[in-house]
């Protein structure tokens, strides 16, 4: 399967600041990678679709101008949080569409915590 | 619209003892179906998966799951659990189309008690 890594796994940021996540598909180009968002104890929710030359698609209640996608390549995807709050707080999990259907790549995540 | 239904939101089982985690999705046509397992802060791991055949699908860590089409169903067992298997578990359908998100369950945790 694909290598998908996200960076960094990890981020402290203060209220107000933006932070850009990256998702990169290793081994293979990804015209389609998803974004979901993972509450404490919750499930995944889906974000929004990322397809590579194009704007992303976002699924309905996600503020597109405050979760910035860009899909520059065929192998990075980014998703940068504007100014955040303490309520963007979450665990960021990019996913990678693969060749076939019903492939699904994960990332590990990225743990973001705003103070 | 797909949708999928965990309804069991925390299990705990005896260590040794067998385990089942129920799946039921709503979608029009057949889908795709998969369990995915998370410890504590980490990422994903796919545990199985169904997109057609054997309705019996055998996945890693001993886990197996069934698809049912009568009972829209995609349940999750294992004979004999093992304390390392306490985590989260999330089952998910897709379309049969490439290039489509994951909707995801809620998920069941599972604890194993000694």
């Amino acid at each position: 399967g694909a290598v998908v890594s996200q960076h960094p796994s990890r981020v402290i940021c203060k209220s107000g600041t933006s932070v850009k996540i990256e998702c990169r598909s290793l081994d293979f180009q990804a015209t389609t990678m998803f974004w979901y968002r993972q509450f404490p104890k919750q499930s995944l929710m889906l974000m929004a679709t990322s397809n590579e030359g194009s704007k992303a698609t976002y699924e309905q209640g996600v503020e597109k101008d405050k979760f910035l996608i860009n899909h520059a390549s065929l192998t990075l995807s980014t998703l940068t949080v504007t100014s955040a709050h303490p309520e963007d707080s979450s665990f960021y999990i990019c996913s990678v569409s693969g060749l076939h259907t019903g492939e699904l790549f994960f990332g590990e995540g990225s743990r973001l915590t705003v103070l | 619209a797909q949708s999928v239904t965990q309804p069991d939101i925390h299990i705990t089982v005896s260590e040794g003892a067998s385990l089942e985690l129920r799946c039921n999705y709503s979608y029009g046509a057949t889908p795709y179906l998969f369990w995915y397992v998370q410890s504590p802060g980490q990422g994903l791991q796919l545990l199985l998966k169904y997109f057609s055949g054997d309705t019996l699908v055998q996945g890693i860590k001993g886990f197996e799951a069934e698809f049912k089409r009568s009972q829209s169903s995609f349940n999750l067992r294992k004979p004999s659990v093992h304390w390392s298997d306490a985590a989260e578990y999330f089952c998910a359908v897709a379309s049969n189309q490439a290039g489509t998100a994951l909707i995801f369950g809620k998920g069941t945790t599972l604890s194993v008690s000694s």
